[in-house]
């Protein structure tokens, strides 16, 4: 089954402590993102993409990393998380300009 | 960061009715335009990729146009039905391959 999956779905974390979110898809995707969402605001992208070793910032990148090293893989990296990232946080990939499939979502609160 | 403007923000509509809303985006470096579905606790999900000015899509009482002359794609909802409620996303495509996504219309179908 084509998927894009993200771990964890929930977090509960402390500021400072980093921590990584996983993303990986099934469907050979050259591009992948990463996007939040908060309330008001929509969706917005932190980074995204276009293929191995090729990253870009997005509209909010401040605070964020990512790295990608195998085509399947991009993870979300936040070296000393703070309150104000607190979000919901979705992966998604696509090839080029065709459909964009979504994780799942992960809910991160940063104490 | 680019503009892509959706309205309404939010609707309310009678089952029954038909209703449709509106995603503006610039009108240059245009090359694709994305709608998507986003139900509240699930992932956004693709309803139609536009490539062509003129473009017209449909799936079931849902369909789309695009003018990528004058920047507008237009969502219509034929016989709105309670399962219909969600958030209509649309996302521009650049002819550099970047997505840039509205802040959606919230459309609630009222039984």
């Amino acid at each position: 089954e084509a998927q894009v999956t993200q771990n964890p779905r929930y977090l509960i974390t402390v500021t400072g402590k980093k921590l990584t979110v996983t993303c990986s898809q099934n469907m050979n995707h050259e591009y992948m993102s990463w996007y939040r969402q908060d309330p008001g605001l929509g969706l917005r992208q932190i980074y995204y993409s276009m293929n191995v070793e090729v990253t870009d910032k997005g509209d909010v990148p401040e605070g964020y990393k990512v790295s990608r090293k195998e085509k399947r893989n991009f993870p979300l990296i936040l070296e000393s998380p703070s309150p104000n990232q607190t979000s919901l946080y979705f992966c998604a990939s696509r090839v080029s300009t065709d459909t964009q499939y979504f994780g799942p979502g992960t809910r991160l609160t940063v104490l | 960061i680019l503009n892509v403007e959706q309205s309404p923000q939010s609707l309310h509509v009678q089952e029954g009715d038909s209703t449709n809303f509106t995603c503006s985006f610039p009108s240059s470096n245009f090359y694709a335009l994305h709608w998507y579905r986003w139900e509240t606790a699930k992932s956004p999900e693709a309803l139609f990729v536009m490539t062509l000015n003129g473009d017209e899509k449909k799936k079931g009482r849902i369909s789309a146009t695009l003018n990528t002359k004058e920047g507008y794609s237009y969502l219509y909802i034929k016989g709105s039905q309670p399962e219909d409620s969600a958030t209509y996303l649309c996302a521009f495509i650049t002819g550099a391959n970047n997505l840039f996504f509205g802040t959606g219309t919230r459309l609630t179908v009222i039984p």
